[in-house]
């Protein structure tokens, strides 16, 4: 099955830097790549995606990369604000013998300091 | 609703007690999962329905814990005879057909067995 590893497990920048969180995943047929950020207390929530036909997709201040040959992928957060402060989770399509899931990271705990 | 919803937000038992969980997820939404998010860990896969049928129930931790779902919308998760170790959160999250598209996710059931 699919293994999805994350790194860095905290990360701590100053507001208006630059924040890259990697994960690599294991199983090539994996085709949907999801990066979820969870606010303390509250829900995860979809923030950007990409699908294995794509390299990069960007929205404002964020961009997900993705290199299906070396098989990871990663999420770029530009001109951070302390509001970004949040865990983030990414995830990888899992689809075997007719179930699915989304395999998650362990999670990046990110601080945006003011 | 608007979202997917889960009840209760908290619940305490104690040790050896059974409990039901449930998720209203979005209406229309035919895929439904089970996440359990254990204290700064990652989502853990427990169960995933299409329509009412459980095509992959290979995350549940125990035979003490079960799922189902009726009328291809509510589903409930029971954990009978509860241990310190079930204590965790656990999100539902709900998707239009697969999980390919965006998933949304319920603001979860804090467990905690004493």
């Amino acid at each position: 099955g699919e293994n999805v590893e994350q790194h860095p497990s905290t990360l701590s920048v100053q507001e208006g830097d630059s924040a890259v969180i990697k994960c690599t995943y294991s199983d090539s047929a994996s085709n949907y790549f999801p990066w979820y950020k969870q606010e303390l207390g509250k829900r995860p929530q979809l923030i950007i995606d990409i699908r294995s036909n794509v390299g990069e997709k960007k929205d404002q201040r964020i961009a997900v990369t993705l290199n299906k040959t070396a098989k990871h992928f990663s999420l770029h957060i530009t001109e951070t604000q302390p509001e970004d402060s949040a865990v983030y989770f990414c995830a990888a399509y899992e689809f075997q013998g007719g179930s699915e899931k989304l395999v998650f990271g362990k999670g990046t705990k990110l601080t945006v300091n003011p | 609703g608007a979202g997917v919803s889960q009840s209760p937000s908290n619940k305490v038992t104690e040790k050896g007690k059974d409990v039901e969980l449930r998720c209203d997820p979005i209406s229309g939404h035919t895929a439904l999962y089970w996440y359990r998010q254990s204290l700064g860990q990652g989502l853990e896969f427990l169960i995933y329905f299409q329509g009412n049928s459980a095509p992959d129930k290979s995350g549940l931790p125990s035979d003490r814990f079960s799922a189902e779902r009726t009328g291809g919308s509510v589903s409930t998760l029971t954990i009978q005879r509860t241990q310190q170790e079930d204590s965790a959160v656990y999100l539902c999250a709900s998707s239009l057909v697969r999980l390919n598209t965006e998933a949304f996710f319920g603001q979860g059931t804090r467990l905690t067995v004493v």
